[in-house]
């Protein structure tokens, strides 16, 4: 079946250092792919998303590029904050699975100064 | 972005007792709302399928008789969870999607209920 794999935490990095968070799927068919963000104690907000090959989905400095070929969409920011730190989330949207939202297993990121 | 709004944000209840937890989307229309659950630094586990107007579709290994879901307006769903008891805490998210939108586009998630069972 369709799956997630994200690159496992936590991630420590400091002020102002490039991120890069690894996501692979899994999928027959073609998905759409996201990046979720969840700060503490809250539910997730959609920070950024990309709908078919090579489409680039960007917002607030993150980005991240559909890779058919590689089956990836990793996430990247230049340049991190400390209000960045976070768990995110890779998931996948599959026509095949009526709709619902496969999530990888989440990714902590610790922002120090 | 769409607004889904959860409530309570937390709750403590005695084991043996219900709770009732409440996802609205506040500026769209759902036909499927769709329920999570989160233990501490774990992914959502997909509990089930909201679905407008008839019963709700489970995953494997959740209790329907527990949870109980009904999803009785184009804007609300609700979660009972049944004689709660403390392995029953945990974070409940809920998550809808616009009526119009494909079925592989993005959801929004409400802000999640805390739940405590003492």
């Amino acid at each position: 079946g369709d799956s997630v794999t994200q690159m496992e935490g936590p991630v420590t990095l400091s002020e102002e250092a490039f991120l890069t968070i690894n996501c692979t799927y899994t999928a027959t068919g073609y998905p759409s792919l996201f990046w979720y963000v969840q700060y503490p104690g809250e539910g997730l907000q959609l920070l950024l998303k990309a709908t078919k090959a090579d489409d680039k989905g960007s917002n607030k400095g993150f980005e991240a590029t559909y890779r058919k070929e590689t089956t990836s969409f990793h996430l990247e920011k230049g340049s991190v904050q400390v209000s960045d730190s976070a768990v995110y989330f890779c998931a996948l949207s599959s026509l095949d699975w009526g709709g619902k939202l496969i999530f990888g297993q989440g990714t902590e990121l610790s922002v120090k100064p | 972005g769409a607004v889904v709004s959860q409530h309570p944000s937390w709750v403590i209840c005695k084991s043996g007792t219900s709770v009732k937890i409440e996802c609205r989307s506040l500026d769209f229309q759902a036909t499927t709302m769709f329920w999570y659950r989160q233990f501490p630094k774990q992914s959502l586990m997909l509990m089930a399928t909201s679905n407008e107007g008839s019963k709700a579709t489970y995953e494997q290994g959740v209790e329907k008789d527990k949870f109980l879901i009904n999803h009785a307006s184009l804007t609300l769903s609700t979660l009972t969870v049944t004689s709660a008891h403390p392995e029953d805490s945990s974070f409940y998210i809920c998550s809808a999607r616009d009526i119009g939108a494909p079925l592989n586009t993005e959801a929004f998630f409400g802000q999640g209920t805390r739940l405590t069972v003492v």
